[in-house]
């Protein structure tokens, strides 16, 4: 069974320029998370998809930040325009039901 | 506010002997506990979970014990290997608030089993 991808595994853009993160769950978990590391402190929550429906958004940092998952399969996350602080590994995870969660290899981001 | 919290951020063990990492956390909402391995450039795999309503859940070589009373968790190795060196992250879940709930992680404790 394939794992969870992230594309691109590195990224690197100019302040103020914008950037795409896509994240490939495992087939058939309905769950989707998004969370960020940054500057190697705790790895910290974005949001919960349930399908294509979002579900908890609390940890979004401001309205720069959108994510979306089309059909309720892969999910993208747009950071527009790019701040210096948004440099970090931004890992997805996806779950069945919810009990454990399963990370991809994360997209590093460095905003220069 | 940090709600989970591993206040160790490095432990060196001797190949063979026992591995104890160790975690506290605050909030009481918390029902659910797993813990994951990191290496470096990839993603968190998880290792063991436990949910409050034990005390002790064994697999293999790892076991994680809860502490409900006094808010913490530990995960022991044993016997550690050359293999088991990486990053160590302790996350909670509240689960009755929706078995899908988000991760609250501690900043990890970084792991170097020696030989």
């Amino acid at each position: 069974e394939a794992g969870v991808t992230q594309f691109p595994s590195h990224s690197v853009i100019e302040k103020g320029q914008t950037v795409t993160l896509r994240c490939d769950p495992i087939s058939g978990h309905d769950n989707l998370y998004w969370y960020r590391r940054v500057m190697g402190k705790e790895i910290k929550f974005l949001l919960h998809f349930v399908k294509e429906s979002k579900q908890d958004e609390s940890g979004m940092p401001n309205n720069r930040f959108l994510a979306e998952r089309t059909g309720g399969t892969y999910s993208t996350l747009k950071v527009q325009p790019a701040e210096l602080e948004d440099s970090g590994v931004y890992f997805c995870a996806s779950s069945p039901k919810g009990l454990t969660q399963y990370f991809g290899p994360g997209t590093r981001l460095l905003v220069l | 506010d940090q709600q989970v919290k591993q206040n160790s951020p490095s432990l060196s063990v001797q190949e063979g002997r026992i591995s104890i990492l160790n975690c506290d956390y605050t909030n009481s909402m918390f029902d659910y506990f797993l813990w994951y391995k990191k290496y470096p450039a990839e993603g968190p795999t998880f290792l063991i979970s436990i949910s409050s309503i034990k005390d002790k859940n064994e697999d293999g070589r790892f076991t994680v014990f809860l502490n409900k009373s006094a808010k913490h968790l530990s995960l022991h190795i044993v016997p550690s290997q050359p293999g088991d060196s990486a990053v160590y992250f302790c996350a909670a879940s509240a689960r009755h608030t929706g078995t899908a709930s988000k991760l609250t992680f501690g900043t990890g404790t970084r792991l170097q089993v020696t030989l």
